[in-house]
C-alpha cells in the first residue's frame, strides 16, 4: 500500500483558502488520492479524490501534480467549520480490497 | 436513507467478556470494512470484506473475528476482551469502483475495564 506524508497541523484564517499539502511518492499507476477530514469523533467524510487530472466539487479542489508524486487539496473560502483532521489516502486497487489505509492526517485549525 | 447504520453506541466490558459490535448497511455495498480509532490516533483497519462470504485481515486484526453471511451486514466479534481493545470501533461502506468513496457509520465506543 502506498504511504503518504503530511503535515502535522496547519492553521488557516477564516475566509482564505486552505492548502493541505500530501506527499505520495510511491504511488501506482492505477492508485487513487482519496481525501477525507474527521471532525471531533465523527465517522470520517469524503471530501474529493482523483487519479491524475485536478478535481472540483462543492467543498473542494484537488491538484495532483503532473508526476503524481503529490497533491493539494483547497478549501477555497475557510470556514470556523472546516476545522478538522484531514487524510490524505492512497487507495488500493479493488483486485486488492480497495482498502483505504490512514495515516496520522493534518489538523487543521481555522482561526477567527 | 440510513447509510450505515452501528450498534451499540456506546458499551462498557469487562476483561475477558465477549460482544458482536453490529454494522448494517442498505446501499447494497459489495465492499465494508472495520476501522478503529485510539485516541489521538488515525484509523487502523481491522478486517474488510469484498462481498458475502470473503473476508479478509486488515492491518491489526488480533483479537478479533468477523463474518459475512449477507450483503447487508457485517459484525464484528471480540471474544477475550482486553483493555488494550479500548477505542472507538467504526464500520464502512464502499460500492465497487473509484467513483465511490466510502460510507462511514457513527461509530462505536468501546471501554474495557
Amino acid at each position: 500500500d502506498a504511504k503518504t506524508t503530511q503535515p502535522t497541523s496547519m492553521d488557516c484564517a477564516e475566509g482564505r483558502a486552505a492548502n493541505l499539502p500530501c506527499n505520495h511518492s510511491t504511488i501506482s499507476g492505477n492508485e487513487y488520492v482519496y481525501w477525507y477530514r474527521q471532525i471531533h469523533s465523527q465517522g470520517p467524510q469524503y471530501i474529493i479524490h482523483g487519479l491524475k487530472n485536478n478535481e472540483t466539487n462543492e467543498m473542494a479542489s484537488l491538484i495532483i501534480t503532473e508526476d503524481r508524486k503529490s497533491s493539494t487539496l483547497i478549501l477555497p473560502h475557510a470556514t470556523l467549520r472546516d476545522t478538522a483532521v484531514y487524510y490524505c489516502i492512497v487507495r488500493a486497487p479493488y483486485n486488492q480490497g480497495g482498502k483505504l489505509i490512514f495515516g496520522q492526517g493534518t489538523e487543521l485549525s481555522v482561526k477567527p | 436513507n440510513a447509510g450505515v447504520t452501528q450498534t451499540p453506541k456506546f458499551r462498557i466490558l469487562k476483561i475477558g467478556q465477549s460482544m458482536t459490535l453490529q454494522c448494517t448497511q442498505d446501499m447494497n455495498h459489495n465492499y465494508m470494512y472495520w476501522y478503529r480509532q485510539d485516541p489521538g490516533m488515525g484509523l487502523k483497519l481491522i478486517y474488510y470484506s469484498v462481498g458475502a462470504g470473503i473476508t479478509d485481515k486488515g492491518e491489526v486484526p488480533n483479537g478479533y473475528n468477523v463474518s459475512r453471511s449477507t450483503t447487508e451486514d457485517f459484525p464484528l466479534r471480540l471474544e477475550l476482551a482486553a483493555p488494550s481493545q479500548t477505542s472507538v470501533y467504526f464500520c464502512a461502506s464502499s460500492g465497487q469502483g473509484q467513483i465511490y468513496g466510502y460510507t462511514f457509520g457513527s461509530g462505536t465506543r468501546l471501554t474495557v475495564v
